[in-house]
């Protein structure tokens, strides 16, 4: 079985600030971890992607995740926020065969002027 | 390009009402897949079908069913409507398995009276 435990519901921060969202799992395979983006009445949008290689991966918008195998975590950072920044993000882990995405509860992201 | 279109957008149903919301997916990908996103909640899986002909049960299948009509169409029928069912609703389709991450409708908001 895997899990996504994100470890903040609501995340406030200033514009030009940096942010951290986590994101911890669990699985008993290898997984490919993601990070999604779903801003107001939207659907989800994939921010980035761990499948295999550097732990550092670098998506969208000028944010980036570090996959860290020995604490089972994921987190999302971003070194200078803007307001169109303010959005949900999830966190979702893929164990390898089957076919089934877990995600998340969800992170609120805000980002106040 | 359209991706993932899912109709409708908006429903409003009376208790014990029956409905059939329509995905489809131009990528020609083999997986698709139905979310509902309830707040603080995340994304729960309702029903996946890994390929053409195939449909399996995910983590809340109850008072659902879903039909995969061809490789491009995935719907999801609710026989009898109940409050609890008010959500929003997401179709997402991939290939390999998901392990590359879900292309995302805009989802439909349903709710049930």
């Amino acid at each position: 079985a895997q899990s996504v435990t994100q470890l903040d519901s609501q995340v406030p921060v200033f514009e030009e600030a940096p942010v951290e969202l986590r994101c911890n799992y669990s699985s008993s395979v290898s997984v490919y971890l993601f990070w999604y983006v779903q801003y107001p009445n939207q659907g989800l949008q994939l921010l980035l992607k761990y499948l295999s290689g550097s732990t550092l991966v670098k998506g969208i918008n000028g944010f980036e995740a570090e996959f860290n195998k020995s604490q089972t975590s994921f987190h999302l950072r971003k070194p200078s926020v803007h307001i169109s920044d303010t959005a949900e993000y999830f966190c979702a882990v893929n164990g390898g065969s089957n076919y089934k995405l877990t995600f998340g509860k969800g992170t609120l992201l805000t980002v106040n002027p | 390009n359209a991706g993932v279109t899912q109709t409708p957008k908006f429903q409003v149903l009376k208790t014990g009402q029956s409905m059939t919301l329509q995905c489809a997916q131009d990528m020609n990908h083999n997986s698709m897949y139905w979310y509902r996103q309830d707040p603080g909640m995340g994304l729960r899986l309702i029903y996946y079908s890994a390929s053409e002909g195939t449909t399996d049960k995910g983590e809340v299948p109850n008072g659902y069913n879903v039909s995969r009509l061809n490789k491009r169409e995935f719907s999801l029928r609710l026989e009898s409507a109940a409050p609890s069912q008010t959500s929003v609703y997401f179709c997402a389709s991939s290939d390999d398995g998901g392990l590359y991450g879900y292309t995302f409708g805009s989802g439909t908001r349903l709710t049930v009276v």
